[in-house]
C-alpha cells in the first residue's frame, strides 16, 4: 500500500496562478483532511471531509476550494494564488477519529 | 473553537536525558489527544495518542500523561537519543458533529539531542 500521496511535491506559482493540489489514499478511509503548515505555527486545517460526499471549511479556508472526487481522491484548488499562501501543504486521511495518516506534502511557493 | 497551546517551543537535551513536552487544550469536550512527530523534509507520523478515559499511556520510551480537569496533557521521553531529534505536534479532538475528526494542532516543539 502507498498509503497517502500527494502530487505535486514542488510548485512554484506567479500571483495570480491557479492550481490544484492531488492528494489520493489507499486505505479506504472515510475521512480526509488538507492542512497548511508554516514556521512557528503548527499545522492549521484548510478544509476536511468526513466521508465522500462532504465537505467543510477548517480553521483558514479562505483562498482555497476543495473537491471530494471519490472516496479515495480529495484535491485543494488555489484559484488566485498569493504570496500569503506560500506554505507546505500536507493531506491527511483517517478512519472515522482514528489516526491521522499524512502524505508527503507539497511545497509551494507564490512569487 | 478549540485552542492548543504547546511549550516549550524549542527543547535541548544531552543524550540520555529526559525530555518533557506540555499542552493545554480550551475545549473541555476534547477527548482524543494524539502526538506526532516530524523530521526535517518529512510528513508528520503519529507516535502515540491518548483517550481521555486513561490518565497515561507508555510506549518504550516514549509516554502520554492526561489531566482533564487542568485541561493539559505531556509528553515524556526517557533515555533520550540522537535520532529522537525532531519537531513535536500535540493536537486535540472532540467526538461527533461539526468537529468530526477535526484535530487541532499546537505550535510545534523542535527537540535537538546532543550526542
Amino acid at each position: 500500500n502507498a498509503g497517502v500521496t500527494q502530487t505535486p511535491k514542488f510548485q512554484v506559482l506567479k500571483t495570480g496562478q491557479s492550481m490544484t493540489l492531488q492528494c489520493a489514499q489507499d486505505m479506504n478511509h472515510n475521512s480526509m483532511y488538507w492542512y497548511r503548515q508554516d514556521p512557528g505555527m503548527g499545522l492549521r486545517l484548510i478544509y476536511y471531509s468526513a466521508s465522500e460526499g462532504t465537505t467543510d471549511k477548517g480553521e483558514v479556508p479562505n483562498g482555497y476550494n476543495v473537491s471530494r472526487l471519490n472516496k479515495r481522491e480529495f484535491s485543494l484548488r488555489l484559484e488566485s494564488a498569493a504570496p500569503s499562501q506560500t506554505s507546505v501543504y500536507f493531506c491527511a486521511s483517517s478512519e472515522r477519529r482514528d489516526t491521522q495518516y499524512f502524505g508527503p506534502g507539497t511545497r509551494l511557493t507564490v512569487l | 473553537g478549540e485552542n492548543v497551546e504547546q511549550h516549550p517551543s524549542t527543547l535541548s537535551v544531552q543524550e540520555g536525558d529526559s525530555a518533557v513536552i506540555k499542552c493545554t487544550y480550551s475545549d473541555s469536550a476534547s477527548n482524543y489527544f494524539p502526538w506526532y512527530k516530524q523530521e526535517l523534509g518529512k510528513r508528520p507520523q503519529l507516535i502515540i495518542d491518548i483517550r481521555s478515559n486513561v490518565g497515561e499511556k507508555k510506549d518504550q520510551r516514549i509516554a502520554v500523561t492526561l489531566n482533564k480537569t487542568a485541561k493539559h496533557f505531556s509528553l515524556h521521553i526517557t533515555e533520550t537519543q540522537p535520532e529522537d531529534s525532531a519537531v513535536y505536534f500535540c493536537a486535540a479532538s472532540r467526538p461527533g458533529g461539526t468537529s468530526y475528526g477535526k484535530l487541532t494542532f499546537g505550535q510545534g516543539t523542535i527537540l535537538t539531542v546532543h550526542p
